[in-house]
């Protein structure tokens, strides 16, 4: 397996307040991204990162922000917390982008009240 | 507008058939096609890919067919079991600086 964690595994917040879920990888890989799963739209990307403070969009950015300090962490914001936001997120890692293979962490729920 | 789909939510299939997934793009610069299989509570995990250079790619019961000029491609199982039961995702790559393009997954389930 590749060693990737998630924490936390499981989080209920309110609607409103700040939240950070941490993706740690030991592989040394250089692509690290951010999804977000819901039913009926699969996994959508949010972030990604190709090195130490490199990050770009993806497909639904709005409301998430990231920061990626060190090679093996890998943040995501949500600065302000909303309902629509429930959803199960997931971090993946890669060694590089054509062509690859992505490997996931096992998620984080996150429900926002 | 989706680039990669799956147009079948969900697929029911006895035990020891043939499971057959199908995926469609919309891009031609798509040249790198993976599919993944995630069960409950747990990420996805890699299954088999198959590059544009090919049309078949095959792994133990698992094979990948591509029609480029159709723009279609298909994973096939065969025998299926229940251990095969999951959400297989579709997922298409373009050859340079972009992430995967995933579809909105396929719910495999197998019936003994």
């Amino acid at each position: 397996d590749a060693g990737i964690t998630q924490s936390p595994r499981h989080k209920v917040t309110e609607t409103g307040t700040p939240v950070t879920l941490r993706c740690h990888q030991t592989e040394n890989h250089r692509y690290m991204y951010w999804y977000r799963q819901d039913p009926g739209h699969g996994l959508r990307l949010i972030h990604y990162s190709y090195g130490v403070k490199d990050t770009d969009k993806g497909e639904v950015s709005d409301g998430y922000s990231v920061s990626r300090s060190k090679t093996e962490d890998f943040l995501l914001t949500l600065e302000s917390a909303t309902s629509s936001q429930t959803s199960v997120y997931f971090c993946a890692i890669s060694a590089g982008l054509d062509p690859y293979e992505q490997y996931f962490g096992p998620g984080t729920r996150l429900t926002v009240t | 507008d989706q680039q990669v789909k799956q147009n079948s939510p969900s697929l029911s299939v006895q035990e020891g058939r043939i499971s057959i997934l199908n995926c469609d793009y919309t891009n031609s610069m798509f040249d790198y096609f993976l599919w993944y299989k995630k069960y409950p509570a747990e990420g996805p995990t890699f299954l088999i890919s198959i590059s544009s250079i090919k049309d078949k790619n095959e792994d133990g019961r698992f094979t990948v067919f591509l029609n480029k000029s159709a723009k279609h491609l298909s994973l096939h199982i065969v025998p299926s079991q229940p251990g095969d039961s999951a959400v297989y995702f579709c997922a298409a790559d373009t050859s340079g600086n972009t992430p995967l393009v995933f579809g909105k997954g396929t719910r495999l389930s197998v019936i003994a």
